[in-house]
């Protein structure tokens, strides 16, 4: 079966330290992989997304980043943690042909910089 | 670029009322549109998805949701409410090109009245 993971499921950082957060997928081959944050009380934001192996398109300018480094493996990082960048951070994927039986999210990692 | 507009922060219903939130999206064509459901500290669940034919489609936990391509809308409806439907609901447009990446709308919190 098709399953992802997320982890850790809650965080808390240090201003100015790094970040390294991990989604991997289970059960499909070349997924379409997301990162999405969701700030306090507001909706979802889109911030990365891979359609393949080292292949990330950024969708807003920001303190962070991503690396697909295996096929099933979605890396979000940061050098350095700003106040700003708490949230709810939520991974997901779709099959690479398409979102015919939706958009399979994660758990989420709630992380909270103080 | 896609965008999604939920123009309702806040809706309160009585329970047993009937449900109505509203969805208009900004896409080239007719693109891929969701409903998601987050309850309080969890993860986002799929209601139910429209990719094309019948305009009127049939989610979990009895709701639906009509595609007027006229009005670029996708409202979501269910006829009568229960206390456990109080979450915040996402309307969500996907992409028709290989990223299918999906942008949220900003979300529409529901309170249920005993």
């Amino acid at each position: 079966s098709q399953t992802i993971h997320q982890w850790p499921a809650t965080l808390v950082q240090p201003v100015g330290s790094p970040l390294s957060l991990e989604c991997t997928v289970e059960g499909t081959s070349n997924p379409n992989l997301y990162w999405y944050r969701q700030a306090a009380g507001r909706g979802l934001q889109l911030l990365f997304y891979s359609v393949g192996i080292g292949q990330i398109s950024s969708e807003v300018p920001q303190n962070l980043s991503a690396s697909r480094p295996q096929d099933r493996q979605f890396i979000l990082s940061s050098k350095k943690l700003l106040l700003s960048d708490s949230g709810f951070y939520l991974c997901a994927w779709i099959p690479g042909v398409g979102p015919a039986y939706g958009y399979t999210f994660g758990s989420g990692t709630r992380l909270t910089v103080v | 670029a896609q965008s999604v507009t939920q123009p309702d922060i806040h809706i309160t219903v009585s329970e047993g009322a009937s449900l109505e939130l509203r969805c208009n999206y900004s896409y080239g064509a007719t693109p891929y549109l969701f409903w998601y459901v987050q309850s309080p500290g969890q993860g986002l669940q799929l209601l139910l998805k429209y990719f094309s034919g019948d305009t009127l489609v049939q989610g979990i936990k009895g709701f639906e949701a009509e595609f007027k391509r006229s009005q670029s809308s996708f409202n979501l409806r269910k006829p009568s409410v229960h206390w456990s439907d109080a979450a915040e609901y996402f309307c969500a447009v996907g992409a028709k090109d290989s990223s299918y990446k999906l942008i949220f709308g900003s979300g529409t919190r529901l309170l249920v009245r005993p």
